[in-house]
């Protein structure tokens, strides 16, 4: 069955510091997305990307982050400058299109635990 | 302002007796709506949606999902509850218009043996 899959499982960075999280789609999926949910805490909305654009962004999705799909498998989120409340698990996610649009449900990963120090 | 509204942090049920897990919404039209389950150290799994139709809708794992748009609610249930569904539960709405989801709280749900 396929799935998306995100790496690493665990990253620490120290605060200031750049962090690349990858994600790999399922592949025939069009949308892709970024999620956080801080420890015990609901999961919130950061971006969803289509077309190579973003579509919609959170008031969280500051200056500091950005989305790049560099290729054709793999999709990125970028921090520029960590902060110790970024600290949190980072889930990818990605779903089909239908009729151009989509209100299909999303496949998740299994997240990357992000600890900022 | 688009909200999901999941009221009960935690819900206790024995085995074998039905469960609910609530959910209200609120969005400007027309929602899509979602419910996920997540087990511990891992990533959301898709449970089941309303998009249009039948307002009773039948997802995985034996849970149904009733869609009532005068309450604005789409409470998860299950008629005979299992040890393995005890796990965190999410809600999840689609403003129709926009490709930008929101998630309630999360409601842990402990099924007792």
């Amino acid at each position: 069955e396929p799935e998306v899959t995100q790496t690493p499982s665990h990253q620490v960075t120290q605060m200031g510091q750049e962090v690349i999280l990858r994600c790999v789609p399922i592949s025939n999926h069009l949308y892709f997305y970024w999620y956080r949910q801080i420890l015990g805490q609901k999961v919130e909305f950061l971006v969803s990307f289509y077309n190579n654009e973003i579509s919609e962004k959170s008031e969280i999705f500051d200056d500091q982050f950005s989305v790049e799909r560099p290729d054709g498998s793999n999709f990125t989120l970028k921090i520029r400058s960590t902060k110790l409340e970024d600290s949190a698990m980072y889930f990818c996610a990605s779903s089909e299109e239908t009729s151009g649009f989509s209100y299909n449900e999303q496949f998740f990963g299994p997240g990357t635990r992000l600890t900022v120090l | 302002a688009q909200s999901v509204a999941q009221p009960e942090d935690q819900v206790n049920v024995a085995e074998g007796n039905p469960l609910t897990v609530k959910c209200t919404y609120s969005v400007s039209g027309n929602p899509y709506l979602f419910w996920y389950v997540q087990y511990p150290n891992r990533g959301l799994q898709f449970l089941l949606k309303y998009i249009t139709g039948d307002n009773l809708v039948k997802g995985s794992y034996g849970f149904e999902a009733e869609f009532n748009k005068s309450q604005t609610s789409f409470h998860l249930k299950k008629p005979s509850a299992l040890v393995s569904d005890s796990a965190l539960y999410f809600c999840a709405v689609r403003d129709r218009g926009f490709n930008k989801f929101y998630f309630g709280s999360g409601t842990k749900l402990n099924v007792k043996p």
